[in-house]
């Protein structure tokens, strides 16, 4: 049973970098078959691509966050990584990570995490 | 970027009656691309349909999908209790993705 598990501190400073990491178990994040991905959904409102990681290293960011947002993947842990840098209460949000499928749709969540910027 | 559109905001309906979401995008997408989630509060968003007309695993066969070019509908025929909550469509393209702003589905 494929799990995914964000985890990070649920408050950050306006200006600071936002730094999640998504913890996954049963299952291998090197399939070439999967790319994993980040979405965010702020209080009260829809759902936000952030960005997208393949197994290859290959990166794709939602153009309006772009210059902020890196995506990384670690193996070894099995884990990947969110980095939103100069962030603003803007940026308040629930976190999820997901594993997505065939270039197109994301089968598999984490419960999300609650990130609130603020001084 | 391609953006989609999803109508009604909300709709109102009784339990065993027929609910029919529509998701419109800015530009002609491929039918694969295209899936639906639905969402219940303090919870992530569960895939129901992906490639436009397919059911996720574990998906009761009352939720169906359909449409192609810029039109596709989510129809779930006949509304059970835990099937009120939020829905999203979702669509790749230009190596983006992006999703639709939601409908609520809500008990009349």
């Amino acid at each position: 049973q494929l799990q995914l598990q964000e985890s990070g501190p649920g408050l950050v400073k306006p200006s600071e970098t936002l730094s999640l990491t998504c913890t996954v178990s049963g299952g291998s994040i090197s399939s070439s078959s999967y790319y994993w991905g980040w979405i965010r959904q702020p209080p009260g409102k829809g759902l936000e691509w952030i960005g997208s990681i393949y197994y290859s290293g290959s990166t794709y960011y939602n153009p309006s966050l772009k210059s902020r947002v890196t995506i990384s993947v670690d193996t070894s842990k099995n884990q990947f990584s969110l980095k939103l840098s100069s962030v603003t209460a803007a940026d308040t949000a629930v976190y999820y990570c997901a594993r997505g499928y065939s270039s197109s749709w994301y089968d598999h969540w984490g419960q999300g995490t609650l990130v609130t910027v603020s001084s | 970027e391609v953006v989609l559109t999803q109508s009604p905001g909300t709709l109102s309906l009784s339990p065993g009656e027929r609910a029919t979401l529509f998701c419109r995008t800015s530009q002609s997408v491929t039918s694969l691309y295209l899936a639906w989630y639905q969402q219940k509060p303090g919870q992530a968003p569960r895939l129901l349909i992906y490639g436009a007309s397919n059911r996720a695993t574990g998906i009761p066969d009352r939720f169906s999908g359909s449409g192609s070019g810029t039109d596709f509908t989510l129809t779930i025929s006949r509304l059970e209790p835990e099937d009120f909550a939020l829905y999203y469509c979702q669509q790749y393209g230009f190596s983006s993705w992006t999703f639709g702003q939601g409908t609520k589905v809500e008990i009349k």
